[in-house]
């Protein structure tokens, strides 16, 4: 199985940083990454597909690069309403896997 | 607009099996694979295995092989996922989610969740 690991597990920050969080895969996946944000007691929310293509209704402030084994989630200006964990998923044939998630906090 | 409904919460002894149920509606149905994903409390998401309706076929992931079984209805556009031989680890929050397209199992619609609580 690919194993996705996600970097930093915790991080702290204030409105308006810029952050990134990184997504390792254990051999290559092309593009076939997504990128999604939970709030407590909620279900998961797609925020980017296929590495770097932003889903409908996202803000333009996140976005996603990577290909290959390594992929990033970029946030360019965090608002209050972001602070939230964070997962990366892998889509590998007919099953996929998730990272272990990183959560964001308010610094 | 596309919503998926689940059943509601469950509390099952040790050894048992459970069923969740998850309604569609707002889109076509067949167009979509579901696919089921479970966290346990203040873990991590956990994909479990999917069903392309159109089809009725079902992969899952190597871990839940041979005790997970997802089913769809077309005619009701919903589908179920039960899991057997349950134990204490498998309490967990099971979630069923919509794919963008039947070739790639990125979730752009997720139910609410289903509190399964196993417990003797």
């Amino acid at each position: 199985d690919i194993q996705l690991t996600q970097s930093p597990s915790f991080l702290s920050a204030s409105v308006g940083d810029r952050v990134t969080i990184t997504c390792r895969a254990s051999q290559g996946i092309s593009s076939y990454l997504a990128w999604y944000q939970q709030k407590p007691g909620k279900a998961p929310k797609l925020l980017i597909y296929a590495a770097s293509t932003l889903q409908s209704g996202v803000p333009s402030r996140f976005s996603g690069s990577g290909s290959g084994t390594e992929f990033t989630l970029t946030i360019s200006s965090l608002q209050p309403e972001d602070f939230a964990t964070y997962y990366c998923q892998q889509l590998n044939s007919y099953s996929c896997t998730f990272g272990q998630g990183t959560k964001l906090e308010i610094k | 607009q596309v919503q998926l409904v689940q059943s509601g919460a469950e509390v099952k002894k040790p050894g048992s099996s459970v069923k969740v149920s998850c309604k569609a509606s707002g889109g076509t149905f067949s167009s979509y694979t579901i696919s089921w994903v479970r966290q346990a409390p203040g873990q991590g998401l956990e994909w479990m295995g999917r069903i392309i309706p159109i089809l009725g076929i079902a992969n899952y992931a190597q871990k839940f092989q041979g005790r997970v079984t997802i089913t769809a209805d077309k005619s009701t556009s919903t589908a179920y996922m039960e899991l057997s031989s349950l134990r204490s680890e498998d309490t967990a929050v099971y979630y069923c989610a919509r794919s963008i397209s039947i070739t790639m199992i990125f979730l752009d619609y997720w139910g609410q969740g289903t509190l399964v609580t196993v417990s003797s």
